[in-house]
């Protein structure tokens, strides 16, 4: 697609359920990154996939985080046994290759969670 | 991990008025971003920059890549309301594999 897709744009969930995001990112572009938003914050780097490289699981913080990437395309962020701490805008950006030098990221609007 | 600390974290401006942010890292990065955020939306880049003293103007922005690759600033000449928004700086590590590392934003408020 023409920018990177997240679904679904919001979403409340009762705490302990568990919740799966999902991101689509730019046709072509090999690198996928996932960073979270609390309120007010800045930007806290969860996960980063290149190509068919492993991923960079560095930023996760809990076990209760995990996420899959498929080739080069779509990936699913799932939380498991949410916590209102897990509350903030979860936010996915692409980009052609492992470094920004020509395009930087490029950000999805993100998806809101609530847990209640 | 590294940090960047940006500055100010919140601004009110008239109008018309020029804008200055910052910030610092206490380690080196190689490439400094400036992003900005409207509300309900993902950062768009406005300035990549990529040399240790190099200076980049994108319109009325422009932004500097400082010489100790260790800060960066960002100006905002005659702002309009249009620039209200959270601005956020990033920088990248010497590896072109590392994630890019964001300070915390300024938050920009015009007032007409």
């Amino acid at each position: 697609g023409a920018g990177v897709s997240q679904s679904p744009s919001n979403k409340v969930t009762e705490k302990g359920k568990d919740v799966e995001l999902r991101c689509d990112p730019i046709s072509g572009h090999t690198a996928l990154y996932w960073y979270r938003q609390r309120l007010g914050q800045g930007l806290e780097f969860l996960i980063y996939f290149q190509g068919n490289s492993a991923p960079d699981k560095s930023g996760l913080p809990s076990d209760r985080f995990s996420a899959e990437r498929t080739g080069e395309s779509v990936s699913t962020l799932t939380i498991q046994r949410t916590q209102q701490e897990d509350s903030a805008v979860y936010l996915c950006a692409s980009s052609p290759g492992t470094g920004p030098s020509f395009y930087g990221y490029t950000f999805g609007s993100g998806t809101r969670l609530t847990v209640v | 991990g590294q940090q960047l600390n940006q500055s100010p974290q919140s601004m009110f401006i008239q109008e018309g008025e020029d804008v200055s942010m910052n910030c610092t890292s206490s380690s080196i990065f190689n490439t400094w971003l400036w992003y900005k955020q409207d509300p309900g939306e993902g950062p768009v880049l406005l300035i990549a920059l990529y040399k240790a003293g190099e200076l980049t103007s994108n319109g009325r922005l422009t932004a500097q890549f400082g010489i100790t690759r260790k800060d960066s600033f960002l100006n905002i000449s005659a702002s309009i309301p249009s620039d209200v928004g959270i601005y956020f700086c990033a920088g990248q590590g010497r590896s072109g594999n590392t994630p890019l590392v964001f300070g915390k934003g300024t938050r920009l408020s015009v007032i007409a």
